[in-house]
């Protein structure tokens, strides 16, 4: 089955502890991106990347970091997690980044609590 | 001011009313417009994509762009208990004549549509 794959589903953290979040998707895609999703603010994105080495930051990237060194796997990284960091995070992928003629699959997400 | 705006609503109709939802945006470097339709504790799904100014029609879903005027609609017609969900619109910004990647997200407008 087609999908993309975030882990962990639910986490709760304190301040300043690193976390990965892993993103996975089966269907080799080129084109990946990490979301952030908050009430009034609609989804924001993190990071992005279009193919593997190639990564560009999106609206929000400050206190995240991602790496894309092989093709399937996306992770987002927070090296000091903060309670700003508090969200609803999505991984999403699509075939290439011309994201209007491929449809982007998103995974289930992730709920994060920084305490 | 935001590069895309869209009311959050929320927004509530009968079954069978016909639903008008709407972003403006301000940045003209936009040039594909989406529609996504995100189900409570899911993640977003591709509804619609269109390029150009005008009408695209998908079953009950028609999607509307005006350029000039920096605003997009999305029209449910015989608008459905299962189309009860929040729907965002997303642009993405081109460099020359191709996308970039980044996608801008509006901030999701509720919908429930009562039976």
């Amino acid at each position: 089955e087609a999908q993309v794959t975030q882990n962990p589903r639910y986490l709760i953290t304190v301040t300043g502890k690193k976390l990965t979040v892993t993103c996975s998707q089966n269907m080799n895609h080129e084109y990946m991106s990490w979301y952030r999703q908050d009430p009034g603010l609609g989804l924001r994105q993190i990071y992005y990347s279009m193919n593997v080495e190639v990564t560009d930051k999106g609206d929000v990237p400050e206190g995240y970091k991602v790496s894309r060194k092989e093709k399937r796997n996306f992770p987002l990284i927070l090296e000091s997690p903060s309670p700003n960091q508090t969200s609803l995070y999505f991984c999403a992928s699509s075939l290439s980044w011309q994201l209007a003629k491929n449809i982007q699959y998103f995974g289930a997400g992730t709920r994060l609590s920084v305490l | 001011q935001k590069e895309v705006e869209q009311d959050p609503g929320p927004l509530s109709v009968p079954e069978g009313a016909i639903v008008s939802l709407n972003c403006t945006y301000s940045n003209s470097a936009f040039q594909y417009f989406m529609w996504y339709r995100q189900y409570s504790r899911k993640g977003p799904e591709l509804l619609m994509y269109t390029y150009s100014s005008g009408n695209k029609e998908d079953g009950r879903f028609t999607a509307q762009v005006d350029k000039s005027s920096k605003y997009i609609s999305l029209f449910i017609r015989d608008s459905q208990p299962s189309d009860s969900a929040t729907y965002l619109c997303a642009m993405s910004i081109t460099s020359g004549s191709s996308n970039t990647g980044k996608l801008i997200f509006g901030q999701g407008t509720t919908l429930q549509v009562k039976p």
